[in-house]
C-alpha cells in the first residue's frame, strides 16, 4: 500500500514557463512533508519542506502548497530552468509515530526544455 | 559532495553471497538512515541509529543487518543475496534524532547476478 504517490512518473516544462509537480498521501498521521531532487549518480538533495500547520512555504523559485483536506501536495517551480531537469521526491513523516523515517514517492522526472 | 561518504559505489555479486555496505556521515551528525531504491520504486527506509543506537526500523529483511559503531559510521550487511536484492542503497545522515532533511550520499548499487 503505496502511503505517498506521485502520479506522473514525468513532465516536461519549456524554459521559464512554470513547473508543477503533484504528490498525494492517504496516512493522516503525517505532519511534516518534503521534496527531493536527484540528479542521475547523485544521492537526493533536499530542495523544501512545508509542516502540517502551514499552507505554503516558499524558497526562491521553489513554492510547497500543502492542501490537508485533500491530503494533497504541490512544487512549482518559476520560471523553470534547464538545470531543475531532475527527478523529484515527494517525501512525508508522522512525529506522531516517534520515528522521523521518511515515506518517498516514486518521484516525477522532470524535464525542462530550453 | 554532500559530506555522506558511501563505498563502494558499485558492488556485483552472486546470489546466496553476503556484502558489507560501509556509511560515513557527514561530520558532527549522530543520526544515519538506510534507505533502499528498487526498479520503479520511491525509496524504502530501512534502518536508522542514532549515535551509535538503533532508533527506527522499516521494512528490513531478516537477511539484512546494521550497526553504528563508536566514530559514527555505518555498515549495512546484506546476506543470503537474492537478484531482488539488486537495487540502489543510499544512506544519509542528520545532526540530530529527528532532524528532517537530512543529507543522503550518493548511493551503492548493488547487482545480485
Amino acid at each position: 500500500d503505496q502511503q505517498v504517490k506521485q502520479n506522473s512518473p514525468s513532465l516536461s516544462v519549456q524554459e521559464g514557463r512554470i513547473s508543477i509537480l503533484n504528490c498525494d498521501y492517504t496516512n493522516s498521521m503525517f505532519d511534516y512533508f518534503l521534496w527531493y531532487k536527484k540528479y542521475p549518480a547523485e544521492g537526493p538533495t533536499f530542495l523544501i519542506s512545508i509542516s502540517s500547520i502551514k499552507d505554503k512555504n516558499e524558497d526562491g523559485r521553489f513554492t510547497v502548497f500543502l492542501n490537508k483536506s485533500a491530503k494533497h501536495l504541490s512544487l512549482h517551480i518559476v520560471p523553470s530552468q534547464p538545470g531543475d531537469s531532475a527527478v523529484y521526491f515527494c517525501a512525508a513523516s508522522g512525529t506522531g509515530a516517534g520515528s522521523y523515517q521518511l515515506t518517498f514517492g516514486k518521484g516525477t522526472k522532470l524535464s525542462v526544455i530550453p | 559532495d554532500s559530506g555522506v561518504t558511501q563505498t563502494p559505489k558499485h558492488l556485483i555479486t552472486a546470489t546466496g553471497q553476503r556484502v558489507t555496505l560501509r556509511c560515513s556521515p557527514r561530520s558532527g551528525d549522530l543520526s544515519v538512515y538506510w534507505y533502499q531504491q528498487s526498479l520503479d520504486q520511491g525509496l524504502q527506509f530501512l534502518i536508522q541509529y542514532y549515535n551509535g543506537e538503533e532508533r527506527a526500523k522499516g521494512n528490513i529483511l531478516e537477511r539484512f543487518s546494521a550497526q553504528q559503531f563508536p566514530d559514527l559510521h555505518s555498515e549495512l550487511n546484506l546476506s543470503s543475496l537474492e537478484l531482488g536484492d539488486s537495487a540502489l542503497y543510499f544512506c544519509a545522515s542528520s545532526v540530530v534524532d529527528g532532524a528532517y532533511g537530512y543529507t543522503f550520499g550518493s548511493g551503492t548499487r548493488l547487482t545480485v547476478v
